[in-house]
């Protein structure tokens, strides 16, 4: 079946360190993208990929990074200059034509800061 | 400013009954779309609905439709006959066209919380 995977789907990690967050989708989806969701904030995004080799910052790319060298294949990594990272993280993917493209969603990776 | 406003935190209706979850935008594009979530406690998110900014009928799917007044920039969800599966968190989202490019992200609200009871 087609979809977007995010692995893993719980994740801790200790103060100052790295993290890298998983997605995979083998939609043949151009874009994709990476939300953070944290109680009553609904979903904020940190950054989106329209094709392979290109991304852009969202409205909170403060801490986080990506890279998206292949098309199904976009990693988020939450460094530690992210002081708040604990929240629950959507990435998801369009076809990436016309203004009533929906998105596709995975289950989420929750992380938490021990 | 925000560009979706949801204003109901919470909301609670009895099974059967319909029940209607309130959204605005603001945007000075002529060209936008609208789009409404439902993320159960699981946390995946559920595409629901759709309505563009030109299109001349209110949006449905099934038990869903979509009361589009263009004119005061709403675009309220109404989900008829509720069923206890109804029961999660309901996002309303807007795609603008201004400056659109293929893949432009959604911005979201921040939710409405939806109970439904026997």
């Amino acid at each position: 079946d087609g979809g977007i995977t995010q692995s893993p789907k719980y994740l801790f990690r200790k103060e100052g360190q790295n993290v890298t967050l998983s997605c995979e989708q083998n939609l043949n989806h151009d874009a994709m993208y990476w939300y953070r969701q944290d109680p009553g904030q609904g979903l904020r995004l940190i950054y989106y990929s329209q094709i392979v080799n290109d991304f852009q910052k969202g409205d909170i790319a403060e801490g986080y990074s990506v890279s998206r060298e292949k098309k199904e294949s976009f990693p988020l990594t939450v460094t530690s200059a992210q002081k708040n990272p604990t929240a629950f993280y959507l990435c998801a993917s369009t076809r990436g034509q016309g203004m009533n493209t929906e998105a596709f969603f995975g289950q989420g990776t929750r992380l938490t800061v021990v | 400013a925000q560009k979706i406003t949801q204003t109901q935190p919470g909301m609670f209706v009895q099974e059967k009954e319909a029940v209607t979850l309130d959204c605005t935008y603001d945007t000075s594009d002529p060209s936008y779309g609208l789009f409404w979530y439902k993320q159960p406690s699981s946390g995946e998110m559920i595409f629901l609905i759709y309505q563009g900014s030109y299109d001349q009928q209110n949006a449905t799917e099934g038990r869903y439709s979509l009361n589009f007044q263009k004119a005061r920039k709403s675009a309220n969800l109404v989900i008829s006959a509720s069923q206890l599966g109804d029961s999660a968190m309901y996002f309303c989202a807007m795609r603008e066209g201004l400056g659109y490019q293929a893949g432009t992200a959604l911005i979201f609200g921040k939710g409405t919380t939806l109970s439904v009871s026997s």
